[in-house]
This record gives C-alpha cells, sequence and structure tokens, in this order.
C-alpha cells in the first residue's frame, strides 16, 4: 500500500479564496482523521470520521471549514473563503481497529 | 486547554548517550499513549505506543514509561544516534482507534 496520499503538498492561495485538501486513506482502514499543525499549537484534531460517517468535529475552527467523506477512499477538507491565519500544514491519517494511526506527507497552505 | 504537554520545545544529546522525552497529561479519561517521531516535510510516524495497564513498553533501543498517579510518561532513547534527531510527539486517547491528542513537540538533535 502507497500509505496515506494528500494532494496538494503545497498550496498558496489569496486570501478570500476556496482551497480544497484532498486525503486518500490507506485501504481497509475505517477511521480517518484531519489535523493541523501550526509552531504555536503544534497538531490540532480538526475533525474525524469512523465508517465515512464523521464522529467528532469540535476541533474544527469555524464555518469556513468542512469536511466531507463521501465514500471509504476519498476525503476533502475545504477552507471558504481562506485567510492568512489560516497557513499552516494540514495532515490527513487514517487507522483500523488494530492499528495506530498513519499520517499523509501533509498539504503545506499559505494564504497570502 | 492543553491536554498533554511537552515543556521542553528542544533537546541536545551527545550521539551515543541516552535521550529522555517527557511529556505530561491532565486527562483521567487516557489511557493510551503513543510516541510519534516526524522528519521536515514529513508527516508525523509511529514509534511506540502502551496501553495503561503497563508502565512499560520496550522496543529496541525505544522504551517508554508510564506513571499514571503522575500523569507523566516518557521515552527513553539509548544509545543515541544520529538519525533519531527529529521532533518527538506524545499523544493520547480514550481507546485505541479513538482520536489523538497531541503534546506541541520536542525537537531531538543529536550531536555526534
Amino acid at each position: 500500500d502507497a500509505g496515506v496520499i494528500q494532494s496538494p503538498r503545497h498550496e498558496v492561495t489569496e486570501m478570500g479564496q476556496e482551497v480544497t485538501l484532498r486525503c486518500k486513506p490507506i485501504s481497509g482502514h475505517n477511521s480517518l482523521f484531519w489535523y493541523r499543525q501550526t509552531m504555536m499549537r503544534g497538531l490540532e484534531l480538526l475533525i474525524y470520521f469512523n465508517n465515512n460517517v464523521p464522529i467528532d468535529d469540535s476541533g474544527m475552527p469555524e464555518d469556513r471549514f468542512s469536511a466531507k467523506m463521501p465514500n471509504a477512499s476519498f476525503s476533502t477538507l475545504k477552507i471558504q473563503p481562506s485567510e492568512p491565519r489560516d497557513s499552516a500544514v494540514y495532515f490527513c491519517a487514517s487507522s483500523h481497529v488494530n492499528t495506530e494511526a498513519f499520517f499523509g506527507q501533509g498539504t503545506r497552505l499559505t494564504v497570502v | 486547554d492543553q491536554q498533554v504537554k511537552q515543556n521542553s520545545p528542544s533537546l541536545s544529546v551527545q550521539e551515543g548517550r541516552i535521550s529522555i522525552l517527557n511529556c505530561d497529561y491532565t486527562n483521567s479519561m487516557f489511557d493510551y499513549f503513543l510516541w510519534y517521531k516526524k522528519y521536515p516535510a514529513e508527516g508525523p510516524t509511529f514509534l511506540i505506543s502502551i496501553s495503561s495497564i503497563k508502565d512499560k513498553n520496550e522496543d529496541g533501543r525505544f522504551t517508554v514509561f508510564l506513571n499514571k498517579s503522575a500523569k507523566h510518561l516518557s521515552l527513553h532513547i539509548v544509545p543515541s544516534q544520529p538519525g533519531d534527531s527529529a521532533v518527538y510527539f506524545c499523544a493520547a486517547s480514550s481507546d485505541r482507534n479513538e482520536k489523538l491528542t497531541f503534546g506541541t513537540g520536542t525537537r531531538l538533535t543529536i550531536i555526534p
């Protein structure tokens, strides 16, 4: 398996634009997590899905953020409109009941 | 409210010596603890874990110790090697397949 695949690896966008981050979890994993890494707060959980259903979205900063998991092999995290304070590295991770979470390589988002 | 705390942002250790990374937590519901290692421009990778029914888990050069009464865990690396230079994140959850709460990380530098 190629592991958790995230795209794009880097994204630079202007304030106010819509940004969509994509994630393909490891095949057979039933939990998917979106994390954000910043210098000040480290790794924060934004939302997680179990069997494609959102279980906990309490970490989503505000209504500008939304996440979907239409099927077991794909998830998106959308920011609309984007703001400079959204600049961070966004990680997707997946796990199965008997495994630890495996992380993708992340998407570095810069909002100017 | 930081439920998992790593109070040392950085640590430098001579090659061959022991590296000790510390982590404290506040949530008594946590019963599964992990250490992840992160290189620049990569996602975190799982290193070692421990469940609350144990006080020690060892895997090669890496040992994790858990003191439940003190709500404290530590990671020992011995002997330390240059390839161990990375950021180490402590994480905790209430169940193995549940969401992880991370600390802010400790940057370990091994000096040749």
